[in-house]
């Protein structure tokens, strides 16, 4: 029974190089959603996926962020050129539906940018 | 852009005690009411959850008391343990299908 699963757990990067996040949501789950975590703060959205489609972007920089969901395999959040004020927690959380059903987070991974 | 404000920032209560967390917003969905627990170095774990037509929620030590009037819900942890330390987040539903989070209340219970 698992639950959604993220990798890596820890991710250190320097400055400029590409940071790569893996989701795999709940089984059976079509909407993923990323949130950002930093020190003391709460969550905060990012971006909204179903299989194949972005559904809605508007919390993530338009600049150097990217996200997907492939029909087969994780969802990835993707950071080019990282800067040091990329360093956050980012969660990954899946539900079955689009009607506010609970979501479901991994762990996060922790990046830090050196 | 959905507001939500929650208070305390932090709260130290003894073992025993009751903890009180809130939780202000302006707009929702008007679906349902989530609180969320969130360990160190882990996820946000759904903790309990309420629906707007109800005032009062309760499972085991843990109740939600929601007064829509007001536009605020709350979250009581009753005979507090070691075990509830741990960072609460509220979440409220967006029209647009996100959750809007609080920016989180640091809870320590001393034995």
């Amino acid at each position: 029974n698992a639950g959604v699963m993220q990798n890596p757990r820890h991710l250190v990067r320097r400055r400029g190089q590409e940071a790569r996040l893996r989701c795999s949501p709940v089984k059976g789950h079509s909407h993923v959603y990323w949130y950002r975590q930093l020190p003391e703060e709460g969550l905060k959205f990012m971006v909204y996926l179903q299989k194949e489609n972005i559904i809605d972007e508007s919390g993530m920089p338009k600049e150097r962020f990217s996200a997907e969901f492939p029909k087969e395999g994780p969802s990835i959040l993707r950071i080019q050129q990282v800067v040091r004020g990329d360093s956050a927690a980012y969660f990954c959380a899946s539900s079955p539906s689009l009607d506010n059903s609970p979501l479901h987070f991994g762990n996060g991974t922790r990046l830090t940018v050196t | 852009q959905q507001q939500v404000k929650q208070s305390p920032q932090s709260l130290i209560v003894q073992k025993g005690g009751i903890s009180i967390i809130n939780c202000a917003y302006e707009n929702t969905a008007f679906d349902y009411f989530p609180w969320y627990q969130q360990f160190p170095g882990k996820g946000p774990a759904l903790l309990i959850a309420i629906r707007p037509d109800v005032s009062e929620k309760k499972e085991g030590r843990f109740t939600i008391s929601f007064n829509k009037s007001a536009k605020q819900f709350s979250l009581h942890i009753m005979d507090s343990q070691p075990g509830d330390s741990a960072t609460y987040f509220c979440a409220v539903p967006r029209y647009d299908y996100k959750l809007s989070f609080g920016a989180g209340t640091t809870v320590t219970v001393r034995a």
